[in-house]
């Protein structure tokens, strides 16, 4: 058990340009959620997956962000078209089947639009 | 729909005094309760959780926090506190038979020597 692991753990970019960033859970973990943390604020959820399935896309996710988790294993979160509100820690976390397990946290992709 | 106000967004304490975060939360259905600490360039981890039962939850490093049902609150104690203890701790819900967790907006627990 290797942890959660995110990548890249940092990225810069331009304004207008397109972002991918992937998680890769522990492996036992069906659920995967994503969330968005600013500074001085607490994670703010985004989406989760049960397995491939994406089962909830909060509304502070627009048009512009994609999540996918095919064959319910690692996950990638995309942003196009990037805004310099996209800045932000993107977090991932898992977790066993059922709301009362713990979340297992990565550490996260700090991403910086200029 | 849920959510979570930790009071202070501030706690600085000094070593070996004891210390409380407070963690209010408002919810229509019955929730699961948890407090996660964030220490500097790490991701959060687990302190403790309420399921059910004792309303006294033990969790790691000396913490431990009590749910109290008629406040509406989860706070978070320790007796003695340790300069290593110093970090972000933020309170977090979830519908018992639900997936989206709400966060507060987390704790500066600062410990000086």
């Amino acid at each position: 058990d290797t942890g959660v692991s995110q990548n890249p753990r940092h990225k810069i970019t331009k304004r207008g340009q397109n972002v991918t960033f992937r998680c890769d859970p522990i492996s036992e973990h069906n659920r995967l959620y994503w969330y968005r943390q600013t500074l001085g604020q607490g994670p703010e959820f985004l989406t989760y997956f049960q397995n491939e399935a994406q089962l909830e896309k909060s509304r502070l996710l627009s048009d512009r962000f994609s999540a996918e988790r095919p064959k319910g294993s690692f996950s990638t979160l995309e942003i196009q078209r990037t805004e310099q509100g996209d800045s932000a820690m993107y977090l991932c976390a898992s977790s066993l089947g059922q709301a009362r397990e713990t979340q297992y946290f990565g550490p996260g992709t700090r991403l910086l639009v200029l | 729909a849920q959510s979570v106000t930790q009071l202070d967004s501030q706690v600085p304490v000094f070593e070996e005094a004891p210390v409380e975060l407070r963690c209010n939360y408002s919810s229509s259905v019955s929730v699961y309760l948890f407090w996660y600490v964030q220490y500097p360039n790490q991701g959060l981890q687990l302190l403790l959780k309420y399921l059910s039962g004792s309303t006294l939850v033990k969790g790691i490093n000396g913490f431990e926090a009590e749910f109290n049902k008629s406040q509406t609150s989860f706070h978070l104690r320790k007796p003695s506190v340790h300069i290593s203890d110093t970090a972000e701790y933020f309170c977090a819900v979830i519908n018992t038979g639900g997936f989206k967790t709400i966060f507060g907006a987390g704790t500066r627990l600062f410990v000086k020597a």
